[in-house]
């Protein structure tokens, strides 16, 4: 089965600081990949995904993430950080297994971003 | 607006009583899936649905129950087998993965 790590569980910076939040994947077949988002006291909602193509995706608010087939490995990046980033990081990973489509999450980042 | 609807957003029960937590959606997705979420723990499986009246255990489906006899709800129950049923539940639909998931507001379930 799939699994997904973040290693990152609580992350703090100041505004205008760049940001990379690890994630890393088991699975050594054909995967999506996506980062969730879940603001204090909202959905949680889609930041990015990637299906093929070019391994580095642009996701909403600045977000971007790059695929490392190699490294099994699907990093946020932000290059300057505002304070209405301060929420909750969530990777996840839907892997091609022939079987019904389901998504394996992270244990999450919680990133607090200071004035 | 379509979306996905959890009610009620707070749930209070004692120990010993099965709760049931419902999930609305108005997207016409085929799929549906229940997530617990607990601090540190991040999201985890109960219980998806791909078609109506056909659903599949997730990864800590003990001490929950589902049904899916309609295309639109999703609804779960909590029995009284579930050791530590306090938790945040997430509901989720989607027509296709490559479109991600949409998710509800959640309902935030206090076992005393």
């Amino acid at each position: 089965a799939q699994s997904v790590s973040q290693h990152n569980h609580h992350v703090i910076l100041s505004e205008a600081a760049s940001l990379e939040l690890g994630c890393n994947y088991s699975y050594g077949g054909t995967v999506n990949l996506f980062w969730y988002v879940q603001y204090p006291g909202q959905h949680l909602q889609l930041l990015l995904k990637y299906f093929s193509g070019d391994p580095l995706v642009k996701g909403i608010k600045g977000f971007e993430a790059e695929f490392i087939k190699s490294k099994f490995s699907f990093n946020l990046r932000k290059p300057s950080v505002q304070w209405s980033d301060t929420a909750e990081y969530f990777c996840a990973v839907n892997a091609h297994t022939g079987t019904a489509s389901k998504l394996t999450f992270g244990t999450g980042t919680r990133l607090q971003v200071t004035l | 607006d379509g979306g996905i609807t959890q009610s009620p957003k707070y749930l209070f029960r004692k120990e010993g009583q099965n709760v049931t937590l419902s999930c609305e959606q108005n997207l016409n997705h085929d799929a549906m899936y229940w997530y617990r979420q607990d601090p540190g723990q991040g999201l985890r499986l109960i219980y998806y649905s791909q078609i109506v009246n056909d659903f599949q255990k997730g990864d800590i489906a003990e001490g929950y129950s589902v049904s899916r006899e309609k295309k639109e709800s999703f609804p779960l129950t909590v029995t009284s087998a579930q050791k530590n049923p306090t938790a945040f539940y997430l509901c989720a639909s989607t027509r296709d993965s490559f479109y991600g998931y949409t998710f509800g507001s959640g309902t935030r379930l206090t076992v005393v």
